[in-house]
């Protein structure tokens, strides 16, 4: 079955550092991974996505995440963090399901509170 | 360009009153879901309907259903709200089949039973 963990609940990153949010999976087949990212009191918002292709993916906000095929994982990165981008960010990977439609299962989520 | 709209944004029930969340979606996408948000839990997906006519449950079902009343709406009801149900709710919708490029959400609804 399709899961995806999210190993750390709160993730703290001075701005200006780079910083880190892990996401590993279990998937059968080949994995669609998902980041989104949800401000207080709003919806969840996509921020990039691996389908297939390079292992460094590019998204919004001057976000990207590496897919690791052997470890798994689907890490999202940021060079340089902004006290804007503390938020929730969830991590999702695709489920199939009959008839050829999908869903995601997302992760716990994990809080990033970056400090000026 | 709406994208995924859901009403209300916030509403406090009483335990044992009755409500409809309300989701629709400007996208012509085929597949829609229902989501619950509580701290801690991340998001678990309630009920989702793959295209028009078709329902199935998802992970937390119980005590609520759901009706896909066309291509653009879905809505979620409470028949007898609890105060266990009170949490965050979000639809949203997909292409679902073939291509997948994930979900679009809507803003949410806040719900408090008391």
């Amino acid at each position: 079955a399709q899961s995806v963990a999210q190993p750390e609940d709160q993730v703290n990153v001075a701005e200006g550092n780079p910083l880190t949010v892990k996401c590993t999976y279990s998937v059968s087949g080949n994995p669609y991974l998902f980041w989104y990212v949800q401000y207080p009191n709003r919806g969840l918002q996509f921020l990039l996505k691996y389908i297939t292709g390079d292992n460094l993916v590019k998204g919004s906000y001057g976000f990207e995440a590496e897919f690791n095929k052997s470890q798994t994982s689907f890490h999202l990165k940021k060079p340089s963090a902004l006290v804007s981008d503390s938020a929730l960010y969830f991590c999702a990977v695709r489920a199939p399901f009959s008839g050829g439609y999908n869903k995601l299962i997302f992760g716990a989520g994990t809080r990033l509170a970056v400090h000026p | 360009n709406a994208g995924v709209t859901q009403t209300p944004k916030f509403q406090v029930l009483k335990t044992g009153q009755s409500m409809t969340l309300q989701c629709a979606q400007d996208m012509n996408h085929n597949s829609m879901y229902w989501y619950r948000q509580d701290p801690g839990m991340g998001l678990r997906l309630i009920y989702y309907s793959a295209s028009e006519g078709t329902t199935d449950k998802g992970e937390v079902p119980n005590g609520y259903n759901v009706s896909r009343l066309n291509k653009r709406e879905f809505s979620l009801r409470l028949e007898s709200a609890a105060p266990s149900q009170t949490s965050v709710y979000f639809c949203a919708s997909s292409d679902g089949q073939g291509s997948f490029y994930g979900y679009t959400f809507g803003s949410g609804t806040r719900l408090t039973v008391v």
